[in-house]
């Protein structure tokens, strides 16, 4: 099956630093790319949708302005946690597929901790 | 807006056992299907999916699900499970065409002992 690359898989910041998260399609081409975030056993909860060359849809309460999303190439999604809080602490997961009515291929999950 | 109901918080069997974990679904239009398994440490993959056809669907592993349109239901299903299957599993589905994002369940952590 096609193969996501997430990166870093953890990562500790202080608190008021920023965090960037890189999320790579190794072997195919996302226009569009999803971002959910995991709370400590918990579901994934969709945090916004990441399209390529236009601005990512957010899910309602999801600061966009706190939570940054780049997909500058059809292989390539970023997200940067700004002024991270300790609240911010969790486990991020991307995704994406080769179109639609596929099934989506995960990352490995960043899990980050603000101390 | 869609939903995904999974009753099975925490499940505990031994060897050999037989596994079944439900799965419900709210939403008012057709639907695709998933299963995802997350074993200790590693990302979510897939055991099986549903989009159209046959509603007994069969996966890797030795898991299948049934989708019951009229019961709203995806129940996951292995007639004898191993430790190896020991893993969180995530029932979650989308809308066809639609919003490719998944909405997940809450998902069912699996203990199997030896």
């Amino acid at each position: 099956g096609a193969v996501v690359s997430q990166h870093p898989s953890r990562v500790i910041c202080k608190s008021g630093t920023s965090v960037k998260i890189e999320c790579r399609s190794l072997d195919f081409q996302a226009t569009t790319m999803f971002w959910y975030r995991q709370f400590p056993k918990q579901s994934l909860m969709l945090m916004a949708t990441s399209n390529e060359g236009s601005k990512a849809t957010y899910e309602q309460g999801v600061e966009k302005d706190k939570f940054l999303i780049n997909h500058a190439s059809l292989t390539l999604s970023t997200l940067t946690v700004t002024s991270a809080h300790p609240e911010d602490s969790s486990f991020y997961i991307c995704s994406a597929s080769t179109g639609a009515n596929t099934e989506a291929f995960f990352g490995q999950g960043t899990r980050l901790t603000v101390v | 807006a869609q939903s995904v109901s999974q009753h099975n918080h925490h499940v505990i069997l031994s060897e050999a056992a037989s596994l079944e974990l439900g799965c419900n679904y709210s939403y008012g239009g057709t639907v695709n299907l998933f299963w995802y398994v997350q074993y200790p440490g590693q990302h979510l993959q897939l055991l099986l999916k549903y989009f159209s056809g046959d509603p007994l669907v069969k996966g890797i592993k030795g898991f299948e699900a049934e989708f019951i349109k009229s019961k709203f239901s995806f129940n996951l299903r292995k007639p004898s499970v191993q430790w190896s299957d020991t893993a969180e599993y995530f029932c979650a589905v989308n809308a066809p065409g639609g919003r490719r994002a998944l909405t997940f369940g809450s998902g069912t952590r699996l203990q199997v002992q030896p």
